[in-house]
């Protein structure tokens, strides 16, 4: 058990709808990173945020959006929903480290959120 | 941009054979490099990592691996492979310097046969 929660596991919902995805991080780890995770394209950066305030962006759509609030939880929010949308999405946190880089510290990953967009 | 190629898709080998999984990165710079697994139906975990100093790295569950820099290459290794380590296995890479997000291969599924 890495210490990071993601809710829900699974998600069945239809195109054109909108989820959040929720995502803890590991006690005391400021950092969050979220990650798509899909067949074709493989394991995807998407964003980062470190104590609130976004950090990096990756290959995320304009349509995704992401926050960390005060209590250090994120949220990754998908709307208006695609086919291609379906995938694994990985939230991971590392320890206090205020660039994406993360300074020499491994990224502690979630079970990850399996989104199928029917 | 840094980049990471894992050139095998699949990999198989017999139990209580050694197991080697291979990985060649590209950066600008110095290489931070990772080695991740991923059981069926679970997030990423941490095998190994290489920063500095000796090119062999040891890590978790047995693995090991060798960071060659004329190769650009960063393998894992183990000298005897169990049934368990049956899994997908990604490579990372990050610039040691700069703000850079860490870039994953597309990883390699290992097969080890009883």
């Amino acid at each position: 058990d890495s210490g990071v929660t993601q809710t829900p596991k699974h998600l069945i919902t239809a195109t054109g709808q909108r989820v959040t995805l929720r995502c803890s991080p590991r006690s005391g780890d400021l950092s969050v990173y979220w990650y798509q995770q899909s067949l074709d394209q493989g394991l995807q950066f998407l964003i980062q945020y470190y104590n609130g305030e976004e950090r990096a962006k990756g290959n995320i759509l304009e349509r995704f959006s992401a926050q960390q609030f005060p209590d250090l939880h994120s949220e990754l929010n998908l709307s208006s929903l695609e086919l291609g949308d379906s995938a694994l999405y990985f939230c991971a946190s590392s320890v206090p480290h205020a660039t994406v880089s993360g300074g020499l510290n491994e990224q502690f990953f979630g079970p990850g959120t399996r989104l199928t967009v029917l | 941009a840094q980049s990471v190629a894992q050139p095998e898709d699949q990999v198989n080998v017999a139990e209580g054979n050694p197991l080697t999984v291979k990985c060649t990165y590209s950066v600008s710079g110095n290489p931070y490099l990772f080695w991740y697994v991923q059981y069926p139906n679970r997030g990423l975990q941490f095998l190994l990592k290489y920063i500095t100093g000796d090119n062999l790295v040891k890590g978790s569950y047995g693995f090991e691996a060798e960071f060659n820099k004329s190769q650009t290459s960063f393998h894992l290794k183990k000298p005897s492979a169990l049934v368990s380590d049956s899994a997908l296995y990604f490579c990372a890479v990050r610039e040691s310097s700069g703000n850079t997000p860490l870039v994953f291969g597309k990883g390699t599924r290992l097969s080890v046969i009883a």
